[in-house]
């Protein structure tokens, strides 16, 4: 299967906790988002990578999360300090784009974010 | 005001019924149009891209409306797998390159 990869699927820990969540892209796919889905929401924006730079971030993004995509293929999400209104579905998706044209984005399974 | 706004329904129709959503977004430099599919707990997956001139894939026929602002989906001859929540992407040049999402309409295909 050569689609977007998340891992882990599900992630329970306890409040003041660190998590990091990795994620995969489609190998020729040079842009990777991240979301948060919460019930009865659509996937709101986090933050945004083409090739390893971070573009974009959300203003909602606290000081505790950050993402990186090191060498412009996988990418990984850390949370700091978790608190209980981080439980949510992480999602990951990237998708082809060159300058301002935008192809379809391609997600991954998310991983889900239980914090105790 | 929220860039892409959906009736969050639910629309609950019967085996073979058609059924349109519409959905509606605040900025009109945008150039990119999706719909996706989303089941319960899973991820969202691509539906099918919305054109300018509106376009068909099997009983999805979608529309786009630039005076108005919104773009619908048409589902004829529903069928139970159709059950899900359907959300609507818009994308813009002059927002950079974020993908904005509604909350997502959800359809009940009933036997």
């Amino acid at each position: 299967d050569t689609g977007v990869s998340q891992n882990p699927r599900h992630k329970i820990t306890k409040r003041g906790q660190n998590v990091t969540f990795r994620c995969d892209p489609i190998s020729e796919h040079n842009r990777l988002y991240w979301y948060r889905q919460t019930l009865g929401q659509g996937p709101e924006f986090l933050t945004y990578f083409q090739n390893e730079a971070q573009l974009e971030k959300s203003r909602l993004l606290s000081d505790r999360f950050s993402a990186e995509r090191p060498k412009g293929s996988f990418s990984t999400l850390e949370i700091q300090r978790t608190e209980q209104g981080d439980s949510a579905m992480y999602l990951c998706a990237s998708s082809l784009g060159v300058g301002g044209d935008n192809q379809p984005q391609h997600f991954g399974d998310g991983t889900r974010l239980s914090i105790l | 005001r929220k860039e892409v706004e959906q009736d969050p329904g639910p629309f609950n129709v019967p085996e073979g019924a058609t059924v349109a959503f519409n959905c509606t977004y605040s900025n009109s430099a945008s150039q990119s149009f999706f719909w996706y599919r989303q089941d319960c707990r899973k991820e969202p997956k691509l539906l099918m891209s919305v054109y300018s001139s509106g376009n068909e894939d099997g009983r999805f026929t979608a529309q786009l409306n630039r005076a108005s602002q919104y773009i619908s989906l048409l589902i004829r001859d529903s069928k139970l797998s159709d059950s899900a929540t359907y959300l609507c992407v818009v994308n813009a040049r002059n927002t950079g390159n974020q993908f904005y999402f509604g909350t997502g309409t959800s359809l009940t295909v009933i036997p």
